[in-house]
């Protein structure tokens, strides 16, 4: 069965500092899409970074980037440079085979100055 | 670009009525999705389509939900009779064909309270 697992609640980091927000997954089927949402305050889901299963290198957007171990089945996300405006639920997700997009359980991040 | 387009965006409603909430897709995407979400279980799909045909409705809770896509740019769900449990946030979403490895985009979400 297709698992998504966010173990970490909560998080909280400094305005300018990096954040990890981890994310490990279970897949049997050999090509899928790993993804991650933002949610903030004003509930609206937002696309922020995709990485596909046989990619070789890992996704970067802007000051997000996708830390892919696929022997680790993990899909970390980075922020860099946090600031105030990322303070919001993140949310990783798995597409496998089957097409649907299946959701963790989320991590709610802080930034504080 | 408009973006995935739901309405209503707030509902309140009394236990037993008819709720209908509606979904216009993102023109061009073949696949629409409808999650809920909840602070006790969090984003469950529901139900999703693929050319306007539901593929999987494993989701769906029972029977007093229902789902219907009669065309390319137009989807609903429907509750009757609704139950305060049925008090959620429900997103839809559309994605291009081949939903592993193209990303889904979600609408603001329709905010139903059951009372």
């Amino acid at each position: 069965a297709q698992k998504i697992t966010q173990t970490q609640p909560g998080m909280f980091v400094q305005e300018k500092e990096a954040v990890t927000l981890d994310c490990t997954y279970d897949t049997s089927d050999p090509s899928y899409g790993l993804f991650w949402y933002k949610q903030p305050s004003s509930g609206e889901m937002i696309f922020l970074i995709y990485q596909g299963s046989y990619d070789q290198q890992n996704a970067t957007e802007g000051r997000y980037s996708l830390n892919f171990q696929k022997a680790r089945k993990s899909a970390n996300l980075v922020i860099s440079a946090s600031q105030l405006g990322d303070s919001a639920m993140y949310f990783c997700a798995m597409s496998p085979y089957t097409d649907k997009l299946i959701f963790g359980t989320g991590t709610r991040l802080q930034v504080f100055p | 670009d408009a973006g995935v387009i739901q309405s209503p965006r707030h509902e309140v409603t009394e236990m037993g009525q008819e709720v209908t909430l509606r979904c216009k897709p993102i023109s061009g995407h073949d696949y629409l999705f409808w999650y809920r979400q909840t602070m006790m279980r969090g984003l469950e799909l529901l139900i999703y389509f693929n050319n306007n045909v539901p593929i999987d409705d494993s989701g769906m809770p029972e029977d007093r939900f229902s789902a219907k896509m009669p065309n390319a740019s137009f989807s609903t769900l429907k509750i009757q009779p609704s139950e305060p449990r049925d008090s959620a946030v429900y997103f839809c979403a559309s994605g291009p064909n081949t939903g592993s490895g193209n990303t889904i985009y979600f609408g603001e979400g329709s905010w139903l309270t059951v009372v």
